[in-house]
């Protein structure tokens, strides 16, 4: 089976970092996505990592340790339009790839 | 370039009717997903087509079905409507299926409402 597991809600202060973590379970990994949503809107893509270790990408980053089952997104200087769910996803290579959402975080950033 | 487009962007329908739904992928991708995401809870799978063929298909009822066309457009039929099919349907699309470093990009999603 797979299970993704992420904080449901999270609150932080703007210009401040957050680090949003997901646990996930699955025999078959092919890498991990983050995505945001805000309220209303399509998801949007963010970060993919299959190997371990840390993508850079302007304020956001994304880590991963396959051995562990884990990966978090880190938000720097955080913005008010920050303010959104965070998906973590996974491709399992034993379910043809499909890529399996968790239920998402929802981040509200305070002024 | 164009995104993935869906229409329509909102419907209302009542139990018992029938529904279809349209995804244009973005130009030169070939394969398209469908999601199901009801309010507060992340995507859920629904189909995957590649090159016309289903390539997967979560745990849906028979109810749901989906086809895609030459030109890699998409549609998502739902039968029967239950209230409990009321959500947000995302259509994503990718160049490929079953590369390590393909992405899906999502449309703007169909809201369904059944009444």
């Amino acid at each position: 089976g797979q299970n993704i597991d992420q904080p449901t809600e999270m609150t932080a202060t703007e210009g401040a970092i957050v680090q949003i973590n997901c646990t996930y379970q699955t025999s078959g990994f092919n890498g991990l996505f983050w995505y945001q949503q805000h309220a209303g809107e399509a998801p949007t893509f963010l970060s993919y990592n299959v190997l371990d270790g840390l993508e850079e990408k302007g304020r956001f980053s994304s880590f991963l340790s396959r051995s562990k089952g884990y990966s978090y997104l880190l938000l720097k200087e955080l913005q008010m339009k920050d303010s959104a769910s965070y998906l973590c996803a996974v491709r399992d290579w034993r379910r043809d790839d499909k890529i399996i959402f968790g239920k998402g975080t929802r981040l509200h950033i305070l002024p | 370039d164009a995104g993935v487009t869906q229409s329509p962007t909102h419907l209302i329908k009542t139990r018992g009717q029938h529904v279809t739904l349209r995804c244009s992928p973005i130009s030169g991708h070939k394969s398209v997903s469908w999601y199901q995401q009801v309010l507060g809870q992340g995507p859920q799978f629904i189909f995957q087509y590649y090159e016309k063929e289903e390539r997967g298909r979560g745990n849906f009822p028979d109810r749901f079905s989906a086809r895609q066309f030459p030109n890699y457009s998409s549609e998502l039929n739902v039968n029967a409507l239950l209230l409990g099919d009321s959500a947000l349907y995302l259509c994503a699309s990718s160049l490929v299926t079953g590369a390590s470093t393909d992405t899906q990009y999502f449309g703007p999603g169909t809201r369904l409402t059944v009444l």
